[in-house]
């Protein structure tokens, strides 16, 4: 399983962009980059998912580069409801042989007023 | 959809007592997972089921632990007996192998507390 490093923490402030980037320096050719939102309480929960170049869906913006080693989540105009733990994750789709996804440690994201 | 259920949504229980989880994954997925999380190691995965089948139990902690799938709209996560150490949050997660993006659909956990 490719490991993946993602800051601890980080701080914002509503109506900002948010940034997260995740290193994962050992990324496999069939794996992807799947990222998750985990509110207090909550169970996690899928935000994005992509492969190369970027994706943009209703929600958030995945930036991955050409070489694939690393990847950013980009949450645009943040809200007090954006605080929450940000997993980055990385493996093969299940279709092509199941890995266990190992959700790390994440990033805490605070988004004051 | 209701997306997936958990029942109990808190359990507390006393030390050597048995506890049972319940789950109902979201109909028509064909995987379910068991996760634990705590804040000394986080998410972990304890056991994923493809279609009713257990795959890899290799995340459960010990033999005090079991879980079963009799059929594709529930599943049970078992501790017996139950020590303070297993204090933590399961949650149940669904998926469809197939789907567009191999999203895992969690529940809302359990929050169990052993005394």
């Amino acid at each position: 399983l490719a490991k993946t490093t993602q800051p601890i923490s980080m701080d914002s402030y509503e109506g900002q962009e948010v940034n997260i980037t995740c290193s994962h320096n050992n990324i496999a050719t069939n794996d992807y980059i799947t990222w998750y939102q985990q509110f207090p309480s909550q169970g996690p929960r899928f935000i994005i998912q992509g492969y190369k170049t970027k994706v943009t869906n209703e929600v958030a913006s995945l930036f991955i580069p050409a070489d694939r080693k690393s990847s950013t989540l980009s949450l645009p105009r943040v809200s007090l409801s954006d605080t929450a733990v940000y997993y980055c994750l990385v493996g093969p789709r299940m279709n092509t042989g199941f890995q266990k996804l190992v959700f790390g440690t994440g990033t805490r994201l605070l988004v004051s007023p | 959809d209701a997306g997936v259920i958990q029942s109990p949504r808190h359990e507390v229980t006393e030390m050597g007592q048995e506890v049972t989880l319940r789950c109902k994954p979201i109909s028509g997925h064909d995987y379910l997972f068991w996760y634990r999380q705590t804040m000394m190691r986080g998410l972990e995965l304890l056991i994923y089921f493809n279609n009713n089948v257990p795959i890899d139990d290799s995340g459960m902690p010990e033999d005090r632990f079991s879980a079963k799938m009799p059929n594709a709209s529930f599943s049970t996560l078992k501790i017996q007996p139950s020590e303070p150490r297993d204090s933590a949050v399961y949650f149940c997660a669904s998926s469809l192998v197939g789907s567009s993006t191999d999203t895992q659909y969690f529940g809302p956990g359990t929050r169990l507390t052993v005394l």
